[in-house]
């Protein structure tokens, strides 16, 4: 059973569309990463969010924690082909070790 | 640069054989970790350390072995390859096991085929 379940798993979109990526569980975390793989690489992080209701901006990414802490999502806009990678989000309980979500793939067509 | 070094990036194995992975980090990381990579599996801890001479499980250690000699250096090992570890590996490093703000800081893999 995956305790982080993202959606969707793939997307394809073309180049300046709008995305959203979720990330979602029936668990509380303490706090939530998000990652993106680019191919041959090694996941590298892009923000963590700790407070429940957290929005955080990365340039055209935007993040947000859910309220009660069981879910966040991820926001692209205005995509560009830079974009393209899998995206991971990843959680904390407590002092335990990170759960991995699934990944989301995501294509951005120039 | 500082961060985690995995050597090598390419490897073919026949079944049988064994190999180790190895991994280093120079960031003075307590927290190290292996997972594997399949399509559409995401990413699967084998092992991971909390210091040095502290190892444990993940959720698909069978076939693979770990030690933590030093803070810096975390090999993992295959005691005899087979086809199903065909995957790539990932080393991971942290100061805590939650990763903390800073996250998790990961190499760049190593891509193991099992022929």
């Amino acid at each position: 059973t995956q305790l982080l379940e993202q959606s969707p798993q793939f997307l394809s979109i073309q180049e300046g569309e709008n995305l959203t990526v979720y990330c979602n569980s029936s668990s509380v975390f303490s706090s939530l990463q998000w990652y993106r793989q680019e191919p041959g690489e090694g996941p590298v992080l892009l923000v963590t969010v700790v407070t429940g209701g957290e929005v955080k901006k990365l340039k055209r990414l935007t993040f947000q924690f859910g309220d009660a802490r069981k879910d966040s999502s991820l926001h692209i806009t205005a995509a560009q082909p830079g974009d393209t990678g899998l995206y991971l989000c990843a959680g904390a309980r407590g002092a335990q070790k990170l759960v991995f979500g699934q990944g989301t793939r995501l294509t951005i067509n120039p | 640069n500082a961060g985690v070094t995995q050597t090598p990036k390419f490897q073919v194995l026949k079944t049988g054989q064994s190999m180790t992975l190895q991994c280093a980090q120079d960031m003075n990381h307590e927290y190290m970790s292996w997972y594997r990579q399949d399509p559409g599996m995401g990413l699967r801890l084998i092992h991971y350390s909390v210091g040095a001479g502290i190892t444990d499980q993940g959720e698909v250690p069978n076939g693979y072995n770990v030690s933590r000699s030093t803070t810096e250096d975390f090999p993992l090992r295959l005691l005899s390859a087979a086809p199903s570890q065909t995957s790539v590996y990932f080393c991971a490093s942290s100061y805590t096991a939650a990763g903390g703000r800073g996250g998790y800081t990961f190499g760049s893999g190593t891509r193991l085929t099992v022929v």
